[in-house]
């Protein structure tokens, strides 16, 4: 398995400022990704967060508005920039371990006001 | 309509019973996972599965793969309120990538 953790859990925000989720795996790993779940919806992929290079965002999502990191094998950043009440959502990285099994985070859950 | 469905969107039933929930895709399966996640939190894994009539079991949770690999059922055997929450499936689209259904909420009443 894979133990993830995400920093904030949750947060309430001021709308037009920006913050930065960070997630951390227990062991490295190639697969970094993303996701959205907006109140009483699915999750839907943001973006892979590739190590030494740019992210790979998901139709509909944009860098300036979800800027990634992903320094090394284990920690990646997501920021949420210019927040809008629409941003309102949990934010879930997951990752595929060495097994080919999907794990998820515990979630940061932001509330735009 | 959606690539992934789930049936039912919602579900109560009493403590003890036994109860079903299903997942179908308009496209073939090549890994279809099974999660459950609490109101505002992170997705627990349960299952994954990969190959036509696969069929696994945890504890009271079965997860079951169509032999055509377009459906999935989760079956909860004598259901607790421990079992409570929403039941997500995900389909793998490319390595690593899910696309999901739109869950099933659960409540179990004691």
């Amino acid at each position: 398995s894979a133990v993830i953790s995400q920093k904030p859990s949750r947060d309430i925000c001021q709308r037009g400022t920006s913050l930065t989720i960070q997630c951390q795996v227990d062991s490295q790993v190639t697969m970094m990704f993303w996701y959205r779940q907006q109140p009483g919806q699915s999750l839907t992929l943001i973006a892979t967060a590739n190590q030494g290079s740019e992210a790979t965002y998901e139709s509909g999502f944009v860098i300036d508005k979800f800027p990634i990191s992903r320094p090394n094998l284990t920690f990646s950043t997501l920021t949420v920039s210019n927040m809008s009440p629409e941003d309102s959502s949990i934010y879930l990285c997951s990752v595929e371990n060495s097994g080919n099994t999907i794990y998820f985070g515990e979630g940061s859950w932001l509330t735009v006001v | 309509s959606q690539e992934l469905e789930q049936s039912p969107q919602s579900l109560i039933v009493q403590e003890g019973k036994n109860l079903t929930i299903n997942c179908t895709s308009s496209k073939t399966l090549y890994g279809l996972y099974w999660y459950k996640q609490k109101y505002g939190e992170g997705l627990i894994f349960l299952m994954m599965l990969q190959k036509g009539g696969e069929e696994k079991s945890h504890e009271k949770i079965t997860a079951k793969l169509d032999e055509k690999k377009q459906q999935s059922s989760l079956h909860i055997t004598a259901s607790q309120p421990s079992h409570a929450g929403i039941y997500l499936c995900g389909a793998v689209r490319n390595t690593g990538k899910l696309i999901f259904g739109q869950g099933t909420t659960l409540q179990v009443k004691p």
